[in-house]
């Protein structure tokens, strides 16, 4: 139990274009995602938390604007890098909670822009 | 805040060795403890936590360990096999932080024949 997918797993986009990367907890209800951003060889850093049917909170330093997420159902949560540059290649990982502190995460999206 | 780091960024181990990893945490306050693995390419994977009203806890070749006096928390894996081999963070959920989580910055697990 607690599967977290996330779609695409990979994505190459030109610079300037938008991107979205879905994450959908697949049987549980998760009130709660996370976002994290990954660069090689370094850790998980979150950027912004998002609950069902609220706005998401950023992390200090994360551009809300640039991030836009959205929790519209208790299984889904979107993320969407708008015009995005080559500085946002990243591999980006979502989470859901389930009970109490477990975080269950996804398998993470890679996105390469050109 | 809470910053979280780890003592070594690599550890070698020959198969059957057991391996040891360690984390340091800064707020005392801290409550829940997480281990990960993360294959390359791949999600977090969850391992074993503990709460604070512990100092110990085994699962099945793993035990963490957490020592709240110096703030450290360990990884012990027993009979360290090739599919061990992986980035192990550690996690911490800050008082006052919601179900949020603060990982440390990994150490690479390489499992020697």
């Amino acid at each position: 139990g607690a599967v977290v997918s996330q779609h695409p797993s990979w994505v190459i986009c030109k610079s300037g274009t938008s991107v979205k990367i879905e994450c959908r907890s697949l049987d549980f209800q998760a009130t709660t995602m996370f976002w994290y951003r990954q660069f090689p060889k370094q850790s998980l850093m979150l950027m912004a938390t998002s609950n069902e049917g609220s706005k998401a909170t950023y992390e200090q330093g994360v551009e809300k604007d640039k991030f836009l997420i959205n929790h519209a159902s208790l299984t889904l949560s979107t993320l969407t890098v708008t015009s995005a540059h080559p500085e946002d290649s990243s591999f980006y990982i979502c989470s859901g909670n389930g009970r109490a502190y477990e975080q269950y995460f996804g398998p993470g999206t890679r996105l390469t822009v050109t | 805040g809470e910053s979280v780091g780890l003592h070594l960024p690599t550890l070698s181990v020959q198969e059957g060795d057991n391996s040891i990893i360690n984390c340091a945490y800064s707020n005392s306050a801290s409550d829940y403890f997480i281990w990960y693995k993360q294959e390359s390419g791949k999600g977090p994977q969850f391992i074993i936590d503990i709460r604070s009203n512990m100092d110990k806890r085994q699962g099945q070749r793993v035990t963490v360990l957490l020592n709240k006096t110096v703030k450290h928390l360990s990884l012990q894996i027993a009979a360290t096999q090739p599919g061990d081999s992986a980035v192990y963070f550690c996690a911490v959920s800050p008082p006052g932080g919601g179900n949020k989580l603060t990982f440390g910055t990994g150490t690479q697990l390489k499992v020697e024949l």
